[in-house]
């Protein structure tokens, strides 16, 4: 079992839909948590960071955290072609490494 | 502002080759850190520097792979006698560190073994 699981999909909305996207975590030392996104042949680009529990809004993003159940989650709303995408779920133990699921991907249909 | 580099953007080695992989990080970014990246999947932790420290190299998946940061920015990842389970793309990604956590990653350096 990884350390971060993500569902790979595809997961497919429509425009304008809300996407959201779900990963879970094994360390329950863990204490940071990024959500990242890489379009296909680039890297990837931080969108969300979180580090309590609760909901954090960023524009169209939010990041859900959840210790208790090891779970974070990403919304999306009003989703647009550009979001289409490969989403990858980060956690970390401390200020150095983090561990990366193998992502969703996310394709939004106009 | 500049965000992190790397080169070079694209490597092809012969099996058994040498090859040295560059990453200069954010400007005052006191943490960098080295991932590898197969095709389909996450990036994979191979290395952290804070400063000129090396902190954790858990990651190095063999003592062909090795990593410097000498004067604290500029960093190299050499690899030596490449196989071709090494082909991937080695990802470089720098953070504040001091309580910033958020790590913000080059472009990558895609090695072909051939």
């Amino acid at each position: 079992q990884k350390e971060v699981e993500q569902n790979s999909g595809p997961l497919s909305v429509p425009e304008g839909a809300i996407a959201s996207l779900n990963c879970t975590y094994s360390d329950r030392g863990s204490q940071s948590f990024f959500w990242y996104r890489q379009y296909s042949g680039k890297s990837p680009e931080l969108i969300m960071s979180i580090y309590s529990n609760g909901d954090k809004e960023d524009g169209r993003f939010t990041a859900q955290l959840n210790k208790a159940s090891q779970y974070v989650s990403l919304l999306i709303r009003d989703s647009q072609p550009s979001d289409s995408a490969t989403y990858l779920c980060a956690v970390s133990t401390n200020a150095g490494k983090s561990t990366f699921g193998d992502g969703t991907t996310l394709t939004v249909k106009p | 502002g500049a965000g992190v580099s790397q080169s070079p953007r694209y490597k092809v080695a012969k099996r058994g080759q040498d090859v040295a992989l560059r990453c200069d990080p954010i400007s005052g970014h006191v943490s960098l850190f080295w991932y590898q990246q197969a095709l389909g999947q996450g990036p994979e932790f191979l290395t952290y520097f804070q400063n000129e420290a090396q902190l954790d190299k858990s990651g190095l998946p063999s003592d062909r792979f090795f990593a410097e940061r000498p004067e604290g920015s500029v960093s190299t990842l050499k690899i030596q006698r490449t196989q071709q389970e090494d082909s991937a793309v080695y990802l470089c990604a720098s953070s504040l560190g001091q309580n910033s956590y958020e790590q913000y990653f080059g472009p990558g350096t895609r090695l072909t073994v051939t």
